[in-house]
């Protein structure tokens, strides 16, 4: 069936980084945009990152341009958010999520990872 | 970018009709037929419910509908039932470098 799997998520301190994974099966990887959400503990969703399909093209949110880099491999089926220069605000549920074809709605989640960003 | 506003809370009897709200922009919602819906029951990743401010993905009941008028959209839900009692999320694209913009979210209680 067609799924979205992350991993990656943890504990890290201030200032560090971490780096987020989606694997992607039952679909072909290859035919869409994909975008990573996130979502901080009781609040709402904050999209973070868009990558085209080839991955020639990076889009991201004001609050994580210049920390956070998007990548995709499609041989390998998978997404990737390299976070860096991490902060506390940046705690949440990070979900990656595939775009609908022709549309700009997200048709497809996956669980989530938790980071969090602690001393 | 600001988020789009949404009530904070809607409720509604079994088999009742209720709409939720989500007010924009000329530069999101109402530039664009691009609002989508998305359902979250507590723990669970979201789940598309209208794209394109009134489509409806495979599978999602009929008793889900959306529409817009100017810079605000709604998504109206029909014959309520127990199991949509969830938070909902609108989105839009967005003509800022921030691509998308989600709603504050709204908690939908079946009484």
């Amino acid at each position: 069936q067609v799924q979205l799997v992350e991993s990656g998520g943890g504990l890290v301190k201030p200032g560090g980084s971490l780096r987020l994974s989606c694997a992607a099966s039952g679909f072909t990887f290859s035919d869409y945009y994909m975008s990573w959400i996130r979502q901080a503990p009781g609040k709402g969703l904050e999209w973070v990152s868009d990558v085209t399909i080839s991955g020639g093209t990076k889009y991201y949110a004001d609050s994580v341009k210049g920390r956070f880099t998007i990548s995709r491999d499609n041989p390998k089926n998978s997404l990737y958010l390299q976070m860096n220069s991490l902060r506390a605000e940046d705690t949440a549920v990070y979900y990656c999520a595939r775009r609908k074809t022709g549309s700009h709605a997200f048709d497809i989640w996956g669980q989530g990872t938790m980071v969090t960003v602690s001393s | 970018q600001s988020a789009l506003t949404q009530p904070a809370s809607v409720s509604g009897s079994p088999g009742q009709s209720i709409t939720i709200s989500c007010t924009g922009t000329s530069s999101d919602v109402g530039g664009y037929n691009y609002v989508s819906w998305y359902q979250q029951h507590p723990g669970k990743a979201p789940k598309l419910m209208i794209y394109d401010v009134s489509n409806r993905p495979s599978g999602v009941p009929d008793r889900f509908s959306g529409s817009k008028s100017g810079n605000t959209a709604s998504l109206t839900i029909s014959g309520l039932q127990a199991e949509d009692e969830a938070d909902y999320y609108c989105s839009s694209y967005t003509s800022s470098s921030t691509l998308y913009v989600f709603g504050t979210g709204t908690k939908v209680t079946v009484l």
